[in-house]
């Protein structure tokens, strides 16, 4: 089992353009994060997802979309990337009742 | 806003010894945990207490947690160059949704 995956692993953008980071796991997991972390900062979360076909919002979601269109997907967007979504991004699941978090490699974002 | 505040924000032992971390958070949980982060890796879980618990050991982990102080403390023994990363304690308050704190550096000198 592959576990959490993210693509891509690095990506540099110019302001405003959009991208999407993709969040993959093959555990079968129900919910899936989005979080993003910056120095000093620990993690915060941003989106998150309680079932395909469901999404909600963190502590830090503006300036961004998600979607869950299948079960093991989670896709993170920025419309209009700017240079305070310069981070590390970190996708995670988990299951109902599984208070633990598994948590992929993450995705170095720089915008520039 | 961060629920958990980390002390200290970096420690350096020599391996060996014992590496104690603390985290304090603000408001009632239903269990606290503490994840290790390798440098450019993503978080490993570690442990989790629950609200009703006061201690629970892991191999070479002790986690205590004190929910009349709001505080939880990880104490590592007998260090290895291996645990040098960042430990981060996270809080959930419900709908598995975790806050997390803003972590502890620790480096193991050999």
């Amino acid at each position: 089992n592959a576990g959490v995956t993210q693509t891509p692993k690095f990506r540099v953008l110019k302001t405003g353009q959009s991208m999407t980071l993709l969040c993959a796991q093959d555990m079968n997991h129900e919910y899936m994060y989005w979080y993003r972390q910056d120095p000093g900062m620990g993690l915060r979360l941003i989106h998150y997802s309680v079932g395909e076909g469901t999404t909600a919002k963190g502590e830090v979601p503006d300036g961004y979309n998600v979607s869950r269109l299948k079960k093991q997907n989670f896709l993170l967007g920025l419309e209009s990337a700017a240079p305070s979504q310069t981070s590390v991004y970190f996708c995670a699941s988990s299951y109902p009742g599984l208070a633990e978090q598994f948590f992929g490699p993450g995705t170095r974002l720089t915008v520039l | 806003s961060q629920q958990g505040e980390e002390d200290p924000q970096a420690l350096s032992i020599q391996e060996g010894e014992n590496a104690t971390m603390n985290c304090s958070y603000k408001t009632s949980i239903n269990n606290l945990q503490w994840y290790r982060q390798n440098s450019g890796r993503g978080l490993v879980h570690l442990i989790l207490i629950r609200s009703n618990e006061r201690e629970k050991h892991s191999g070479r982990l002790r986690v205590t947690l004190d929910t009349s102080k709001k505080s939880s403390s990880l104490l590592i023994t007998a260090s290895r160059a291996a645990d040098t990363a960042s430990y981060f304690c996270a809080t959930d308050r419900g709908a598995q949704k975790l806050v997390f704190g803003q972590g502890t550096r620790l480096t193991i000198n050999p």
